[in-house]
């Protein structure tokens, strides 16, 4: 079965500017959150969807948004770009809403300039 | 709320030296604890779980016991190899909430 992938793995961007990042679950699974990690912040939440609704909420700006597909397929924007939002971002799936362990993609790098 | 509070690192071993990670937790109800790894430039891969108390979980030689009592989940492994370097997060899952740790950084010298 193939795991997590996300894309892009890296990613450029300059302050002001918008980015969408992509996340695709394991097959069957509808669950899909995002975190974003830092060296000095560890490893934070953004949000949770599941079956297209989002299920939680992290403590994030509004700028940090995202939605899900029908095919579980989601999609992570940040509008804005500031500096202090260069990180990692990881998505994780599971294979119901928030009572299983979750499965980590690789990531996408974001570097803010 | 739920929380993880894991021993800070950085960890610097030798190899064949004896691996502990020391992992507490605070929650309501009975949540399932884990233990995750993170090999440098990846996303974090799933180590071992435990769901209930006097759980062990166990794999690639490393083991941690859920303890309601000490409301704790230790990493620990007998004999670390070079690669075993990584970071190590203790996480929590209860109810559609999942915590993690700070991370641990594990560096085992040759």
């Amino acid at each position: 079965k193939a795991g997590v992938t996300q894309t892009p793995r890296y990613l450029i961007k300059t302050r002001g500017q918008q980015v969408t990042l992509s996340c695709s679950p394991i097959s069957g699974h509808r669950s899909v959150s995002w975190y974003q990690q830092t060296p000095g912040q560890g490893l934070q939440f953004l949000f949770e969807y599941f079956s297209e609704t989002q299920r939680n909420k992290g403590n994030f700006p509004g700028r940090f948004s995202g939605r899900q597909f029908s095919n579980s397929r989601s999609e992570m924007n940040v509008s804005t770009l500031e500096l202090g939002d260069s990180a990692l971002y990881l998505c994780a799936s599971s294979n119901s809403g928030g009572s299983y362990e979750q499965y980590f993609g690789p990531g996408t790098r974001l570097t803010v300039t | 709320g739920n929380s993880v509070t894991q021993m800070e690192g950085p960890v610097t071993l030798s190899e064949e030296a004896f691996l502990t990670i020391n992992c507490t937790y605070t929650a309501t109800g009975y949540p399932s604890l884990f233990w995750y790894v993170q090999y440098p430039g990846e996303g974090l891969q799933l180590l071992l779980k435990a769901t209930k108390a006097d759980d062990k979980g166990s794999n690639k030689g490393f083991e941690a016991t859920y303890r309601k009592e000490t409301t704790s989940f230790h990493l620990e492994k007998g004999s670390v190899q070079v690669s075993d370097s990584a970071v190590y997060f203790c996480a929590l899952l209860g109810w559609n909430d999942m915590r993690f740790g700070a991370g641990t950084r594990l560096t085992v010298k040759p």
